[in-house]
């Protein structure tokens, strides 16, 4: 069975450029999450979706920062016009129908703003 | 989200039981705890989960006390390969609201 799966794994931009992240959850899975640890920081939720509808995105940033999980495709977090700030590693998780299933982890993406 | 509180650090020797605790001493009536680790830089690893009952499965055994106000997370015969960072979560169980929050965890070195 294949487990989350994120790519790029590694991503380099440059300020201002847009940063788009890409996450494939596992087979029969309809719930995502994205996740983002800052450099020597912990885990902190960003965004949590189901197929084409966003649940909860009280972590987002405001500005710069969107997600989506289409009917058909992979879950994207974009980032526009990025900045040094928003280097970090972004992980995606994803769970099955039911209040109490756990979240599996990809293992993630690293983004680094030059 | 009731909040835990856990160790920063433990040492365990290799192929000794791990004994890893937890408290959550506000936790509600139908919020589960979860087990998590987090090895290097990868992304966290499911270990655990359960709600009142003592679970085991092929990684772990997860002890809570029958208050609910504490558990122990126990790696049987602990490896160098399970040296990582342990979360214990207690999950926002609300449908629609089910988010991870990460504490610090426990940062776990097997010796040799």
């Amino acid at each position: 069975n294949a487990g989350v799966m994120q790519n790029p794994r590694h991503l380099v931009r440059r300020r201002g450029q847009e940063a788009r992240l890409r996450c494939s959850p596992m087979k029969g899975h309809s719930h995502v999450y994205w996740y983002r640890q800052l450099p020597e920081e912990g885990l902190k939720f960003m965004v949590y979706l189901q197929k084409e509808n966003i649940i909860d995105e009280s972590g987002m940033p405001k500005e710069r920062f969107s997600a989506e999980f289409p009917k058909e495709g992979p879950s994207i977090l974009r980032i526009q016009q990025v900045v040094r700030g928003d280097s970090a590693a972004y992980f995606c998780a994803s769970s099955p129908v039911g209040d109490w299933q756990p979240q599996h982890f990809g293992d993630g993406t690293r983004l680094s703003i030059l | 989200d009731a909040k835990t509180t856990q160790p920063t650090s433990m040492d365990c020797a290799e192929g000794r039981a791990a004994n890893l605790p937890c408290n959550h001493s506000t936790i509600s009536g139908n919020e589960y705890v979860y087990w998590y680790r987090q090895i290097h830089s990868q992304g966290p690893q499911y270990i655990i989960h359960g709600l009142k009952n003592n679970e085991t499965n092929e990684m772990a055994s997860l002890i809570i006390t029958e208050d609910r106000k504490s558990s122990t997370l126990i790696l049987p015969h602990a490896t160098l390969r399970d040296t990582a960072v342990y979360y214990c979560i207690v999950r926002v169980g609300i449908q629609g609201a089910q988010k991870l929050v990460f504490g610090q965890g426990t940062r776990l070195t097997i010796n040799p």
